[in-house]
């Protein structure tokens, strides 16, 4: 299947500062990104879409202020959590898809830690 | 996120058995079904998808599609430890700007 990849795997902040993720299609043009966060033992949860060039479309409940996602090409979009706080600390997915293809591919997913 | 449901188990059955899971979806329009499979502490991979009614199969596995029931399932032939794992079911809906919703997952155990 085809590549995503994100970066970094781990992170840990201190409460208050900005932290950036990235996920990048290795081997296809990921003309939407899916990002997700996931808590302990609970499943993904749709926090954003976002097309190529356009501005992401928000799921109920998201703050698009606090949750920053950028999709400038169609090959790498970037979430910025500002702000953090512990309770924001998750794991964070991304997933991407390419219009030409049905399946949408994960990256390896964002420890986020907040301290 | 209620659009996709899952009993969240776990589900347990015994090595060589046949495993079912089951997934229900609320909205009529949605277009293509998704199983993944998330091993602890990782991110999903896909197992197979599928978007007409009726049977897939693919390996051990087979998904079945009702789209008048708004339900598909899972089966996974000859189970084997190394599927333990939470399974994921996503729909991807319709109309609504291409968004994957998730299902709560199954968590399957294999015994030996």
């Amino acid at each position: 299947g085809a590549v995503v990849s994100q970066h970094p795997s781990r992170v840990i902040c201190k409460s208050g500062t900005s932290v950036k993720i990235e996920c990048r299609s290795l081997d296809f043009q990921a003309t939407t990104m899916f990002w997700y966060r996931q808590f302990p033992k609970q499943s993904l949860m749709l926090m954003a879409t976002s097309n190529e060039g356009s501005k992401a479309t928000y799921e109920q409940g998201v703050e698009k202020d606090k949750f920053l996602i950028n999709h400038a090409s169609l090959t790498l979009s970037t979430l910025t959590v500002t702000s953090a706080h512990p309770e924001d600390s998750s794991f964070y997915i991304c997933s991407a898809r390419d219009r030409g293809l049905t399946e949408a591919f994960f990256g390896q997913g964002t420890r986020l830690t907040v301290v | 996120q209620k659009e996709v449901e899952q009993n969240s188990g776990p589900l347990s059955v015994p090595e060589g058995a046949i495993a079912s899971l089951n997934c229900t979806y609320s909205d009529r329009g949605s277009q293509s079904f998704f199983w993944y499979r998330q091993y602890s502490g990782k991110s999903p991979e896909l197992i197979m998808f599928i978007y007409s009614n009726g049977d897939k199969e693919d390996g051990r596995f087979t998904a079945q599609l009702n789209k008048a029931s708004q339900y598909v399932s899972l089966l996974i032939r000859d189970s084997q430890p190394s599927d333990s794992a939470t399974y994921l079911c996503a729909v991807n809906l319709s109309g609504t700007g291409n968004q994957f919703y998730f299902g709560t997952g199954t968590s399957l155990t294999v015994i030996p």
